[in-house]
């Protein structure tokens, strides 16, 4: 059974601090994908990898970064919390862009 | 930039109703996927479609994309409280193969 996962279900964390975000699948997928979702304005793309070492910016980038350094794990890093990046934030990855994305559970984080 | 423009952004019936959710745009899209989201859970695949004036069918769920691959709709007949989620349209466009998402739909079905 394919899977992605994502390190926490739930993150609380204070103004300022630096957040990590992991995700990894186990399906050898080339693409990776970080979004955030917020109510009513449905998944908007914050960074994406093609490959290993590789990203590429979103709709949203600013305020975060990634890392990719092996092809299973993508990271989203918030270098400075801000409390307008509470939100939930959903890993996905696929095969190509023909293919279905899997998504992990989210992560749910509050910043305050 | 493409959008997605779907609606209604909420939908609440009763069980055994029927009900159609739309997705739009002034854009092209190469194909178009469909995902129902449960709560605490990411979004799960239900069909892409592909094909001008394609209609997929899922048990009680069909789903069509527009001739000119613009739109889609999502068709659920006999709705049960089982449907209850999050539904979302994504196109795959002109952008390097990402998806664009609509705003989703939030259907509750009542017993």
């Amino acid at each position: 059974d394919v899977k992605v996962t994502q390190s926490s279900r739930y993150l609380v964390k204070r103004t300022g601090e630096k957040v990590f975000l992991e995700c990894v699948q186990d399906m050898d997928h080339e693409n990776m994908f970080w979004y955030r979702q917020d109510p009513g304005l449905g998944l908007r793309l914050i960074y994406f990898s093609y490959d290993v070492k590789m990203k590429e910016k979103g709709d949203i980038p600013e305020g975060y970064s990634v890392s990719r350094e092996k092809k299973e794990r993508f990271s989203l890093i918030l270098e400075s919390a801000s409390t307008n990046q509470t939100s939930m934030y959903l890993c996905a990855s696929r095969q190509s862009p023909l293919y279905e994305q899997y998504f992990g559970p989210g992560t749910r984080l509050t910043v305050t | 930039t493409q959008l997605l423009e779907q609606s209604p952004q909420f939908l609440s019936i009763q069980e055994g109703e029927n009900l159609t959710v739309y997705c739009n745009s002034s854009s092209v899209f190469s194909s178009l996927q469909w995902y129902r989201q449960e709560p605490g859970e990411g979004p799960v695949l239900l069909v892409t479609v592909v094909t001008g004036g394609e209609v997929k069918k899922l048990k009680r769920l069909t789903f069509q994309f527009g001739d000119a691959r613009k739109d889609s709709s999502l068709h659920i007949t006999a709705a049960q409280p089982g449907d209850t989620g999050l539904y979302l349209c994504a196109g795959a466009g002109n952008q390097g193969g990402k998806l664009i998402f609509g705003q989703g739909t939030e259907l509750s079905v009542k017993p």
